[in-house]
């Protein structure tokens, strides 16, 4: 089992391009999550999902879409990016605690 | 909104001896879970222990345990017989029932000394 992945692990983009962040789960579980860490602080959300086809927000969506077109597939999109997304970004899947990714890290410059 | 403050952002201790990370939080929850965190430089997240407030009973895993007071919303990691490899980031983090969303301090840096 891969648990859960990411991809891709590190990306630098200038402002105002799009990227698309991948997780993947082969856990089969419902509710996934996107998630960013910026230094001096904890991991906050962005995005959440409860299953397939169903998205919320989280505490920090603006600038960030997401899409879960297949249970086992998270999407996060930057449409438009700003040196203020520079993060590491982290997905995570639940049942009954969560399970992380290794973390994307992202630059935009 | 619930709000999970670490007011300890540094931490060290000697190697073999044992540390207490703090822990408070705000919900008007009744029911949740708590987790501590340990994320090395690798970055990868890994559950130290967990704790449903459903439950008295403190949890303990090998040399971790908390020191659970609902009343108080107070939720203390002790790590016993501290190793090199403790030495890391640790997260407190808040998780309600539905939808299981985390909420996290801050966090400790805990650096264990030779």
């Amino acid at each position: 089992n891969a648990g859960v992945t990411q991809t891709p692990k590190f990306r630098v983009l200038k402002t105002g391009q799009s990227m698309t962040l991948l997780c993947a789960q082969d856990m089969n579980h419902e509710y996934m999550y996107w998630y960013r860490q910026d230094p001096g602080m904890g991991l906050r959300l962005i995005h959440y999902s409860v299953g397939e086809g169903t998205t919320a927000k989280g505490e920090v969506p603006d600038g960030y879409n997401v899409s879960r077109l297949k249970k086992q597939n998270f999407l996060l999109g930057l449409e438009s990016a700003a040196p203020s997304q520079t993060s590491v970004y982290f997905c995570a899947t639940n049942r009954g605690q969560q399970y992380f990714g290794p973390g994307t890290r992202l630059l935009v410059l | 909104a619930q709000t999970v403050t670490q007011s300890q952002p540094e931490m060290s201790v000697q190697e073999a001896e044992t540390v207490t990370l703090s822990c408070t939080y705000d919900t008007s929850e009744n029911n949740y879970y708590l987790f501590w965190y340990k994320q090395p430089p690798s970055r990868q997240m890994i559950l130290v222990i967990r704790q449903e407030a459903y439950k008295q009973q403190n949890a303990t895993e090998n040399r971790f345990s908390v020191n659970f007071q609902k009343a108080a919303k107070s939720f203390s990691l002790k790590i016993s017989d501290s190793q090199l490899g403790d030495t890391a980031m640790y997260f407190c983090a808040f998780m309600k029932l539905f939808p299981n969303d985390m909420r996290f301090g801050a966090g400790t840096r805990l650096t264990v000394k030779p």
